[in-house]
């Protein structure tokens, strides 16, 4: 049990285009989610939080205008990168959990890439 | 703010024992993790303490002492798949994770 899946796993767009990632927890109702992003080498970031229905919370330093936050539902969450640059390149993971339980499940993982 | 400590890169043999470190000053302590990642993967669940003292779970084993901010995770029998980067992770009171920077381990032959 507590699977996330996360898509896509790879892509590959160009500077100045956006890009969406969905996380989905497939066999439970994820109270919250979380997305962190990861730089080669180093360790993860936590960028946000959002939970089901309000709006999310950014850490500092992470612009909200630029990666747009939706958690639409207990089982899916969206992360837009808009006006994607070359730095914005990184391996991005969400998580989910439950209430009243501090265990994380990560997905996969996306590896995004912007020329 | 919070601050996990651990160190860079750490090699042993295959078969042998490793301990990998971490400390921690965090505001608001709700146990802490122990994950591995390999490369390109998302990090996996290890282990989780939250009282004192040694969890052990097969090959891999996880301590705590909450009064000196101190946590190790124990590696024995080392294998080759065991090549990874092994990240150490504090809960706070928001369950929010902040993780260390991470221990690349690496197992030679």
């Amino acid at each position: 049990g507590a699977v996330v899946s996360q898509h896509p796993s790879r892509v590959i767009c160009k500077s100045g285009t956006s890009v969406k990632i969905e996380c989905r927890s497939l066999d439970f109702q994820a109270t919250t989610m979380f997305w962190y992003r990861q730089f080669p080498k180093q360790s993860l970031m936590l960028m946000a939080t959002s939970n089901e229905g309000s709006k999310a919370t950014y850490e500092q330093g992470v612009e909200k205008d630029k990666f747009l936050i939706n958690h639409a539902s207990l089982t899916l969450s969206t992360l837009t990168v808009t006006s994607a640059h070359p730095e914005d390149s990184s391996f991005y993971i969400c998580s989910a959990g439950f209430d009243r339980d501090y265990e994380q499940y990560f997905g996969p993982g996306t590896r995004l890439t912007v020329t | 703010g919070q601050n996990i400590d651990q160190p860079t890169e750490m090699t042993a043999t295959e078969g042998a024992i490793v301990q990998i470190n971490c400390t921690y000053q965090t505001s608001g302590f709700n146990g802490l993790f122990w994950y591995q990642q390999h490369a390109g993967e998302a990090p996996t669940f290890l282990s989780y303490n939250v009282l004192d003292g040694l969890e052990e779970k097969g090959r891999f084993s996880s301590f705590l002492s909450r009064s000196k901010g101190y946590s190790y995770l124990l590696l024995k029998e080392l294998q080759m798949k065991d090549s990874a980067s092994y990240l150490c992770a504090v809960v706070s009171n928001d369950y929010k994770l902040s993780f260390g920077a991470g221990t690349t381990v690496t197992v030679r032959a």
